[in-house]
């Protein structure tokens, strides 16, 4: 089992909906948590990041993070096609030498169409 | 503002040759990390260093070496490459000790092994 877990994809939804992606973490220990947008060939780019228990918005983008359940989801509202890209979840170690690591999952496919 | 510099952008080697990627972090980031994305995969930590030393060490071969210099750049040398070396590498930094801090990633070296 990886220690990040992306619901499979690939996820389609029209122009204006909802995108809903979600994460999982095996890791209880774990602080500090990433949305990381990615289109092909390119670097991951920062979208959201998470810490505290509850919801955190930012545009149209709302992370929501639940640490009892170790799970942490990403929404887009009014999606765009240009939102259509690779959506990897990013967990940050907080332990000793390992600090700053992150380790992704393996990222969630989205296109928004027309 | 600044950002994570990578060069070079795009680099194409033979089996069994050497390569080495340059990374300049964000001013006044102390801490510097190496991924490794092959094609369709999620990024894989291969090293990290916090003021010239190394703080951690993942899935990076033997062949593969790693330093931060005064001036907190970094080199990823890579040697006897392997076809299975192809893949983007990617720098990031940070700033030590700072768990809400995310990392920013650097455009990446697309590296091609022929």
């Amino acid at each position: 089992q990886k220690e990040v877990e992306q619901n499979s994809g690939p996820l389609s939804v029209p122009e204006g909906a909802i995108a809903s992606l979600n994460c999982t973490y095996s890791d209880r220990g774990s602080q500090s948590f990433f949305w990381y947008r990615q289109y092909s060939g390119k670097s991951p780019e920062l979208i959201m990041f998470i810490y505290s228990n509850g919801d955190k918005e930012d545009g149209r983008f709302t992370a929501q993070l639940n640490k009892a359940s170790q799970y942490v989801s990403l929404l887009i509202r009014d999606s765009q096609p240009s939102d259509s890209a690779t959506y990897l979840c990013a967990v940050m170690s907080a332990g000793g030498t390992s600090y700053g690591k992150l380790t992704f999952g393996q990222g969630t496919i989205l296109t928004v169409h027309p | 503002a600044a950002g994570v510099i990578q060069s070079p952008r795009h680099l194409i080697k033979e089996k069994r040759e050497t390569a080495t990627l340059k990374c300049y972090p964000i001013p006044r980031h102390d801490t510097v990390y190496w991924y490794q994305q092959g094609p369709g995969q999620d990024p894989q930590f291969l090293i990290s260093f916090y003021e010239k030393m190394q703080s951690d060490k993942g899935s990076i071969p033997d062949r593969f070496s790693a330093q931060q210099f005064s001036d907190y750049h970094s080199e990823l040398n890579m040697s006897s490459l392997e076809l299975g070396d192809s893949a983007l590498y990617f720098c990031a930094s940070s700033l030590w000790g700072n768990s809400n801090q995310p990392q920013h990633f650097g455009d990446g070296t697309r590296l091609s092994i022929l």
